[in-house]
């Protein structure tokens, strides 16, 4: 059983739609990573988000942690084709025992059709 | 760009060698983690390091897998011996241990077979 559940794991859309990938838990964390993900290569990080409620924005990339640091979403607006990877999500553990301790869920395969 | 440095890419051994894999954490982070990536069980936190120290290793299988800091420029990684099912890609990552507020860089992976 994953940590970090997310949904969907799989989204084809095409260029110019918008998405939303979800990443949720029942335990609450100290901080919650995103990374993209690319073919042979390692995750590469999106954003960190630290505060319950926090709301980040990249360009079209929209970042929201929950309020109680249990969850949190991605929305991309206007898709576009470089947008195509895995996306995962990452949780910072937030007890003592877990300090730190970064866990991932299972990704979300993006794919961005022109 | 700093980066993390893992050698091999690549590594191809029969069942039963011994394989140890490299890291080269960012200079001034105080924490590495290594994982194992499949298909079937995704990202899988293998154990994780503060100023060298070992604070998990739990999810790794002790009987074979051993991973070390013997300076604050390398990690490893060691399997013996090595089995088909131990076949992933292995990523170490590095980064300031501040409640992972400042996220994590990882490495370009080894890619491991196991024949």
């Amino acid at each position: 059983t994953q940590l970090l559940e997310q949904s969907p794991q799989f989204l084809s859309i095409q260029e110019g739609e918008n998405l939303t990938v979800y990443c949720n838990s029942s335990s609450v964390f100290s901080s919650l990573q995103w990374y993209r993900q690319e073919p042979g290569e390692g995750p590469v990080l999106l954003v960190t988000v630290v505060t319950g409620g926090e709301v980040k924005k990249l360009k079209r990339l929209t970042f929201q942690f929950g309020d109680a640091r249990k969850d949190s979403s991605l929305h991309i607006t206007a898709a576009q084709p470089g947008d195509t990877g895995l996306y995962l999500c990452a949780g910072a553990g937030a007890r003592t025992d877990s300090w730190g301790k970064l866990q991932f869920g299972a990704g979300t395969q993006v794919v961005v059709t022109p | 760009d700093a980066r993390v440095t893992q050698t091999p890419r690549d590594k191809v051994t029969e069942m039963g060698q011994e394989v140890t894999m490299r890291c080269q954490p960012i200079l001034g982070h105080n924490t590495v983690f290594w994982y194992r990536q499949t298909m079937m069980q995704g990202l899988e936190l293998l154990a994780y390091f503060r100023n060298r120290a070992p604070l998990d290793d739990s999810g790794m299988p002790k009987d074979r897998f051993s991973a070390e800091m013997p300076d604050a420029t390398l990690a490893t990684l060691k399997i013996q011996p090595s089995e088909p099912r131990d076949s992933a890609v292995y990523f170490c990552a590095s980064g300031l241990g501040d409640r992972g507020r400042y996220g994590y860089t990882f490495g370009s992976g080894t890619r491991l077979t196991v024949v």
